[in-house]
Protein backbone atom coordinates (compact mmCIF):
# COMPACT_ATOMS: atom_id res chain seq x y z
CA UNK A 1 0.00 0.00 0.00
CA UNK A 2 1.17 3.71 -0.81
CA UNK A 3 2.60 5.66 2.18
CA UNK A 4 1.50 9.08 0.78
CA UNK A 5 -1.69 10.09 0.46
CA UNK A 6 -2.31 13.80 -1.61
CA UNK A 7 -5.26 15.38 -0.90
CA UNK A 8 -7.55 16.38 -2.70
CA UNK A 9 -7.42 14.01 -6.07
CA UNK A 10 -8.36 17.43 -7.65
CA UNK A 11 -8.32 20.71 -7.60
CA UNK A 12 -9.26 23.50 -9.93
CA UNK A 13 -8.55 26.93 -9.23
CA UNK A 14 -8.54 30.16 -11.46
CA UNK A 15 -5.29 31.76 -12.87
CA UNK A 16 -3.61 33.73 -9.89
CA UNK A 17 -5.20 31.89 -7.24
CA UNK A 18 -2.73 29.89 -4.84
CA UNK A 19 -3.38 26.54 -4.37
CA UNK A 20 -2.83 24.19 -1.66
CA UNK A 21 -2.33 20.05 -1.52
CA UNK A 22 -1.66 18.00 1.54
CA UNK A 23 0.40 14.77 1.93
CA UNK A 24 -0.11 12.40 4.91
CA UNK A 25 1.97 9.77 5.35
CA UNK A 26 2.14 6.52 8.22
CA UNK A 27 5.36 5.76 9.37
CA UNK A 28 8.90 7.91 10.23
CA UNK A 29 10.23 9.97 7.03
CA UNK A 30 13.92 10.61 6.46
CA UNK A 31 12.51 13.16 4.02
CA UNK A 32 9.72 14.28 1.89
CA UNK A 33 9.51 15.35 -1.68
CA UNK A 34 7.13 16.89 -4.22
CA UNK A 35 7.07 16.34 -7.81
CA UNK A 36 5.06 17.21 -10.83
CA UNK A 37 4.36 15.67 -13.69
CA UNK A 38 2.59 15.86 -16.81
CA UNK A 39 0.56 13.96 -18.71
CA UNK A 40 2.58 10.60 -17.83
CA UNK A 41 5.44 11.79 -18.55
CA UNK A 42 8.54 11.83 -16.01
CA UNK A 43 8.18 13.31 -13.16
CA UNK A 44 10.28 16.65 -12.38
CA UNK A 45 11.68 17.18 -8.87
CA UNK A 46 10.37 20.37 -7.02
CA UNK A 47 11.33 20.44 -3.87
CA UNK A 48 12.46 18.08 -0.69
CA UNK A 49 12.55 18.90 2.98
CA UNK A 50 14.16 16.81 5.66
CA UNK A 51 12.19 15.51 8.03
CA UNK A 52 14.03 18.30 10.84
CA UNK A 53 12.83 20.99 9.05
CA UNK A 54 9.41 22.51 8.56
CA UNK A 55 9.28 24.82 6.06
CA UNK A 56 10.85 25.30 2.83
CA UNK A 57 10.49 27.76 -0.38
CA UNK A 58 11.45 27.60 -4.11
CA UNK A 59 10.12 30.51 -6.22
CA UNK A 60 6.32 30.20 -6.08
CA UNK A 61 6.12 27.17 -4.08
CA UNK A 62 6.62 26.52 -0.17
CA UNK A 63 6.69 23.31 1.67
CA UNK A 64 5.82 22.63 5.14
CA UNK A 65 6.19 19.22 7.46
CA UNK A 66 4.28 18.66 10.69
CA UNK A 67 6.19 15.25 11.41
CA UNK A 68 3.93 15.15 14.51
CA UNK A 69 1.51 14.82 12.51
CA UNK A 70 2.53 13.10 9.81
CA UNK A 71 1.53 15.29 6.79
CA UNK A 72 2.98 17.87 4.60
CA UNK A 73 1.47 20.45 2.32
CA UNK A 74 2.60 21.97 -0.86
CA UNK A 75 1.31 26.05 -1.74
CA UNK A 76 1.40 27.25 -5.48
CA UNK A 77 1.47 30.78 -5.30
CA UNK A 78 0.15 32.77 -8.33
CA UNK A 79 -1.08 29.90 -10.11
CA UNK A 80 -0.26 29.99 -13.80
CA UNK A 81 -1.63 27.64 -16.66
CA UNK A 82 1.43 25.98 -17.15
CA UNK A 83 0.78 24.79 -13.08
CA UNK A 84 -1.87 22.41 -14.93
CA UNK A 85 -0.61 19.24 -14.04
CA UNK A 86 -0.11 16.49 -11.23
CA UNK A 87 1.55 16.99 -8.18
CA UNK A 88 2.97 13.44 -6.15
CA UNK A 89 4.26 13.71 -2.81
CA UNK A 90 7.38 11.01 -1.84
CA UNK A 91 8.14 10.13 1.37
CA UNK A 92 11.74 8.65 1.68
CA UNK A 93 12.13 6.00 4.66
CA UNK A 94 15.79 6.45 5.97
CA UNK A 95 17.44 5.05 2.71
CA UNK A 96 14.80 2.97 1.12
CA UNK A 97 12.85 3.05 -1.83
CA UNK A 98 10.42 6.59 -2.38
CA UNK A 99 6.69 5.87 -1.90
CA UNK A 100 4.41 8.24 -3.92
CA UNK A 101 1.10 8.35 -3.12
CA UNK A 102 -1.73 8.70 -5.73
CA UNK A 103 -1.26 12.35 -6.68
CA UNK A 104 -3.45 15.80 -6.84
CA UNK A 105 -4.80 17.04 -10.34
CA UNK A 106 -4.37 20.49 -10.68
CA UNK A 107 -6.46 23.11 -13.18
CA UNK A 108 -5.74 26.50 -13.64
CA UNK A 109 -8.58 27.73 -15.43
CA UNK A 110 -8.57 31.38 -17.57
CA UNK B 1 24.42 18.11 -18.75
CA UNK B 2 22.10 15.16 -20.32
CA UNK B 3 19.66 14.28 -17.69
CA UNK B 4 18.15 10.71 -17.39
CA UNK B 5 17.92 8.72 -20.49
CA UNK B 6 15.53 6.03 -20.81
CA UNK B 7 14.89 3.96 -24.34
CA UNK B 8 12.75 3.31 -25.63
CA UNK B 9 10.45 5.91 -25.04
CA UNK B 10 7.03 3.58 -26.37
CA UNK B 11 7.48 -0.24 -27.10
CA UNK B 12 4.21 -2.79 -28.03
CA UNK B 13 4.90 -6.40 -26.43
CA UNK B 14 2.23 -9.23 -26.83
CA UNK B 15 1.51 -11.09 -23.92
CA UNK B 16 4.09 -13.89 -22.94
CA UNK B 17 6.58 -12.15 -24.43
CA UNK B 18 9.94 -10.50 -22.97
CA UNK B 19 10.55 -6.94 -22.68
CA UNK B 20 14.30 -5.16 -21.59
CA UNK B 21 14.12 -1.41 -20.65
CA UNK B 22 17.26 0.88 -20.18
CA UNK B 23 18.46 3.61 -18.37
CA UNK B 24 21.53 6.28 -17.93
CA UNK B 25 21.67 8.05 -15.08
CA UNK B 26 23.28 11.22 -14.72
CA UNK B 27 26.83 11.49 -15.16
CA UNK B 28 28.08 10.99 -11.90
CA UNK B 29 25.05 9.30 -10.11
CA UNK B 30 25.86 5.64 -8.42
CA UNK B 31 22.26 4.76 -7.43
CA UNK B 32 19.45 4.02 -10.08
CA UNK B 33 15.92 3.00 -9.30
CA UNK B 34 12.97 1.49 -11.16
CA UNK B 35 9.21 2.37 -10.76
CA UNK B 36 5.94 1.24 -12.22
CA UNK B 37 3.58 4.10 -12.86
CA UNK B 38 -0.16 2.33 -13.93
CA UNK B 39 -2.35 5.52 -15.64
CA UNK B 40 -3.93 7.08 -12.92
CA UNK B 41 -1.98 5.94 -9.59
CA UNK B 42 0.92 6.91 -8.28
CA UNK B 43 4.72 5.27 -9.31
CA UNK B 44 5.16 1.79 -7.56
CA UNK B 45 9.09 1.03 -6.46
CA UNK B 46 10.42 -2.02 -8.38
CA UNK B 47 14.21 -2.26 -7.85
CA UNK B 48 17.42 -0.03 -6.74
CA UNK B 49 20.78 -0.08 -7.09
CA UNK B 50 23.20 1.74 -5.74
CA UNK B 51 27.13 0.81 -6.38
CA UNK B 52 25.85 -2.13 -8.69
CA UNK B 53 24.35 -3.97 -5.83
CA UNK B 54 20.56 -4.37 -5.36
CA UNK B 55 19.90 -2.13 -2.27
CA UNK B 56 15.78 -2.44 -2.64
CA UNK B 57 13.24 -4.16 -4.18
CA UNK B 58 9.51 -3.43 -4.15
CA UNK B 59 6.29 -5.84 -4.02
CA UNK B 60 6.28 -7.29 -7.51
CA UNK B 61 6.94 -11.10 -9.07
CA UNK B 62 10.20 -12.77 -10.15
CA UNK B 63 9.38 -11.45 -13.75
CA UNK B 64 10.87 -8.75 -12.85
CA UNK B 65 14.75 -8.44 -12.84
CA UNK B 66 16.95 -5.34 -13.05
CA UNK B 67 20.73 -5.02 -12.95
CA UNK B 68 23.44 -2.26 -13.00
CA UNK B 69 26.39 -2.19 -15.01
CA UNK B 70 29.87 -1.03 -14.39
CA UNK B 71 29.18 2.34 -15.89
CA UNK B 72 26.20 2.96 -13.49
CA UNK B 73 23.62 2.30 -16.46
CA UNK B 74 20.88 -0.42 -15.99
CA UNK B 75 18.17 -2.31 -17.39
CA UNK B 76 14.86 -3.94 -16.45
CA UNK B 77 13.46 -6.98 -17.27
CA UNK B 78 10.44 -8.13 -17.40
CA UNK B 79 9.48 -12.25 -18.36
CA UNK B 80 5.90 -13.67 -19.56
CA UNK B 81 4.54 -10.18 -20.07
CA UNK B 82 1.42 -9.85 -18.63
CA UNK B 83 -1.77 -7.30 -20.15
CA UNK B 84 -1.16 -5.61 -16.20
CA UNK B 85 2.06 -4.83 -17.27
CA UNK B 86 1.27 -2.04 -19.43
CA UNK B 87 2.58 0.86 -17.55
CA UNK B 88 4.41 3.68 -17.60
CA UNK B 89 8.17 2.57 -16.28
CA UNK B 90 10.36 4.98 -15.14
CA UNK B 91 14.25 5.52 -14.19
CA UNK B 92 15.47 7.50 -11.30
CA UNK B 93 19.34 8.05 -10.58
CA UNK B 94 20.70 9.74 -7.35
CA UNK B 95 23.68 11.08 -6.29
CA UNK B 96 23.22 9.17 -3.22
CA UNK B 97 20.24 8.23 -1.37
CA UNK B 98 18.33 11.01 -1.34
CA UNK B 99 16.75 13.47 -4.24
CA UNK B 100 15.99 11.43 -6.80
CA UNK B 101 16.26 12.58 -11.08
CA UNK B 102 13.63 10.90 -13.36
CA UNK B 103 14.25 10.29 -17.07
CA UNK B 104 11.16 10.42 -19.24
CA UNK B 105 9.61 6.80 -18.81
CA UNK B 106 9.20 3.80 -21.65
CA UNK B 107 5.37 3.34 -21.67
CA UNK B 108 4.87 -0.49 -22.49
CA UNK B 109 1.84 -1.75 -23.59
CA UNK B 110 1.42 -5.37 -23.40
CA UNK B 111 -1.34 -6.73 -26.20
Amino acid sequence: SQQGEEDPQALSIQEGENATMNCSYKTSINNLQWYRQNSGRGLVHLILIRSNEREKHSGRLRVTLDTSKKSSSLLITASRAADTVSYFCATDSYGQNFVFGPGTRLSVLP
Amino acid sequence: DAGVTQSPTHLIKTRGQHVTLRCSPISGHKSVSWYQQVLGQGPQFIFQYYEKEERGRGNFPDRFSARQFPNYSSELNVNALLLGDSALYLCASSPGLEEAFFGQGTRLTVV
